[in-house]
């Protein structure tokens, strides 16, 4: 079935080092790619988008490139900050009944940046 | 979040009562969704909305129903609730397709 896989965490990175989070997913026809982000106590916020191959989300310095032929969507940032500490989830959305659509999530990594 | 609250925000309940947790927005969006959320799982529908009374199954709706009376309000209903479904309770909606979605601040749920 359809599904979305990211690498296993922790991560545990220094300030201002790189980042980056891997996301596969396998999907029948085309999906549309989201990161989310979940802060501790919070709910999950949109971090960045991307709804057609090769297409690069962007937002708050994270970018992640839709590849089609890898099937990937990898999460990077050039230089964390401590305030990125947090959950990050990979997702693709799937078609539902009644033209809904389903948010499928992978099991997230969580991404602690010390100062 | 913008628009969409849960309540309660916390709650510890006893096996075999049932409990509702309440999913309210103020956006007008025509989706609502529920999921849950458990360590290793990332986030699990449960059930979803796609219009007053129309509702589905997710993938986890086993021991949950919910209700649609009004476009604002989403209802999750455990009719029995089970240790196993202690978890973080999420509400998310959306407005069209492939637009993503806006969560609610979650509902942490305990049942001893």
């Amino acid at each position: 079935g359809d599904s979305v896989t990211q690498m296993e965490g922790p991560v545990t990175l220094s300030e201002e080092a790189f980042l980056t989070i891997n996301c596969t997913y396998t999907a029948t026809g085309y999906p549309s790619l989201f990161w989310y982000v979940q802060y501790p106590g919070e709910g999950l916020q949109l971090l960045l988008k991307a709804t057609k191959a090769d297409d690069k989300g962007s937002n708050k310095g994270f970018e992640a490139t839709y590849r089609k032929e890898t099937t990937s969507f990898h999460l990077e940032k050039g230089s964390v900050q401590v305030s990125d500490s947090a959950v990050y989830f990979c997702a693709l959305i799937l078609p539902l009944g009644g033209s809904a659509r389903q948010l499928t999530f992978g099991s997230g990594t969580q991404l602690t940046v010390l100062p | 979040d913008a628009g969409i609250t849960q309540s309660p925000r916390h709650k510890v309940t006893e096996t075999g009562t049932p409990v509702t947790l309440r999913c309210h927005q103020t956006e007008n969006h025509r989706y609502m969704y529920w999921y849950r959320q458990d360590p290793g799982h990332g986030l699990r529908l449960i059930h979803y909305s796609y219009g007053v009374k129309d509702t589905d199954k997710g993938e986890v709706s086993d021991g949950y129903s919910v209700s649609r009376s009004k476009t604002e309000d989403f209802l999750l209903t455990l009719e029995s609730a089970t240790s196993s479904q202690t978890s973080v309770y999420f509400c998310a909606i959306s407005e069209m397709d492939r637009a993503g979605y806006t969560f609610g601040s979650g509902t942490r749920l305990t049942v001893v």
